[in-house]
């Protein structure tokens, strides 16, 4: 199975800050690699897919790059309402699908 | 309004059995693969089983083959997962997410419903 690593697990940032997440498989994936965003008590939502194809209705401040092994999601300015848990999730093994372990962004 | 709402979770014994259910609204539901994701306590993503438009292709993940069956009723909008000899490792909250045909990207969410396996 393909794993997917996230860094940090966890980071603290301000409101403003231009944050960066990492996500490595554990072999080439091409740009079948998405991006997650879950708040507390809620499920999931899309924000990115194909490693850079920003979701119908998601701000542009997130965006997404890499291909192969190594991916970003990257948030320009941090707003309040970003402060959650962000998951990448590979499809290239389809149809075995395995998540990262999840990023936790918090306020500093 | 595009929606998918679970039901059927509850307490349940080790060994026991549950069936799960997702109802669709507000998109051609038989146009999509569907799946079925879940999230321990405290815990991560974790993908569980996905059926086609046509129910033509099945796939489960390793932790439920044997155990857990998918299945969906397109007359009826709605998708299933019956889970039978559960374990207490199963206890999770269950959400169906809508294959969005680009990249199996997941783009449409339930709510979840709890599974809670203990004696």
């Amino acid at each position: 199975d393909i794993q997917m690593t996230q860094s940090p697990s966890s980071l603290s940032a301000s409101v403003g800050d231009r944050v960066t997440i990492t996500c490595r498989a554990s072999q080439s994936i091409s740009s079948y690699l998405n991006w997650y965003q879950q708040k507390p008590g809620k499920a999931p939502k899309l924000l990115i897919y194909a490693a850079s194809s920003l979701q119908s209705g998601v701000p542009s401040r997130f965006s997404g790059s890499g291909s192969g092994t190594d991916f970003t999601l990257t948030i320009s300015s941090l707003q309040p309402e970003d402060f959650a848990t962000y998951y990448c999730q590979q499809s290239y093994s389809t149809p075995t699908i395995t998540f990262g372990q999840g990023t936790r962004l918090e306020i500093k | 309004e595009v929606q998918l709402v679970e039901s059927g979770g509850g307490l349940v014994k080790p060994g026991g059995s549950l069936r799960l259910s997702c109802a669709a609204s507000g998109f051609t539901f038989s146009s999509y693969s569907m799946n079925w994701v879940r999230q321990a306590p405290g815990k991560g993503l974790e993908w569980v089983s996905s059926i086609s438009s046509s129910s033509s292709y099945i796939y489960y993940a390793d932790s439920v083959k044997g155990r857990f069956t998918i299945s969906r009723d397109n007359a009826k909008n709605s998708l299933y997962l019956q889970m039978n000899s559960l374990r207490a490792e199963d206890t999770a909250v269950y959400y169906c997410a809508r294959d969005s045909g680009n990249y199996v990207a997941f783009d449409i969410w339930g709510q979840g419903t709890m599974v809670t396996v203990s004696s």
